[in-house]
């Protein structure tokens, strides 16, 4: 079966600090993977996405992720943390037939000043 | 502007009504998605449609009704069969419904709650 596993539900950083959301995924198939944010009240967007080409993916705002095939997982980092990161992030996964994405359960991420 | 459309923003229902959300796009993208989002429990595909006059059902359809026959419209019907419908609905486009590959642009959310 296919899965996403966030492996925080809530994580707290202090401004100018390391961002790191972490995820697994379980697929038979070679995955297509993404992370998109949600603010408060509103819908998502896409940070980036993992197609099978380079595993070390970069995205808007700064943010990037590794596609670890040996460890199943797509961690999101962030170097420096800003309070306008703080939101809700989802893990996804693409189905096996590619027609349906696959979230997670998501990581609220809060900064403190 | 291009992007999609949710309204109402806040919609009440009453038991054993019908309500329906409107999810409107003018990005010309083919596929159109319902999802629903409680908290904690991420996002869970309700309906989606890869062309009009054609939808599939996601893995929530018990309770919910779609229709498509318009490119850019793909409205959401809760029936009184759902009960427990208070949730946020999120509507999303793509643009040949390739999920692997291709980016969902979501609209704002439609906030559904029972009176």
């Amino acid at each position: 079966a296919q899965s996403v596993t966030q492996l925080d539900s809530h994580v707290s950083v202090s401004e100018g600090t390391p961002v790191l959301l972490r995820c697994n995924y379980s697929s038979s198939y070679s995955p297509s993977l993404f992370w998109y944010v949600q603010h408060p009240n509103k819908g998502l967007q896409l940070l980036l996405k993992y197609t099978s080409a380079a595993t070390l993916v970069k995205g808007i705002n700064g943010f990037e992720a590794e596609f670890k095939k040996s460890e199943t997982s797509f961690h999101l980092t962030k170097p420096s943390a800003h309070m306008s990161d703080a939101a809700e992030y989802f893990c996804v996964l693409a189905n096996q037939a590619g027609t349906a994405l696959i979230f997670g359960k998501g990581t609220t991420l809060s900064v403190s000043s | 502007d291009g992007g999609i459309t949710q309204s109402p923003k806040y919609l009440f229902r009453k038991e054993g009504q019908n309500v329906t959300l409107s999810c409107e796009q003018n990005l010309n993208h083919d596929a159109m998605y319902w999802y629903r989002q409680d908290p904690g429990q991420g996002l869970r595909l309700i309906y989606y449609s890869q062309i009009v006059n054609d939808f599939q059902k996601g893995d929530i359809a018990e309770g919910y009704s779609v229709s498509r026959e318009k490119k850019e419209s793909f409205p959401l019907t809760v029936t009184s069969a759902q009960k427990n419908p208070t949730a946020f609905y999120l509507c999303a486009s793509s643009i040949s419904g390739r999920a692997g590959q291709e980016t969902q642009y979501f609209g704002p959310g439609t906030r559904l709650l029972v009176l």
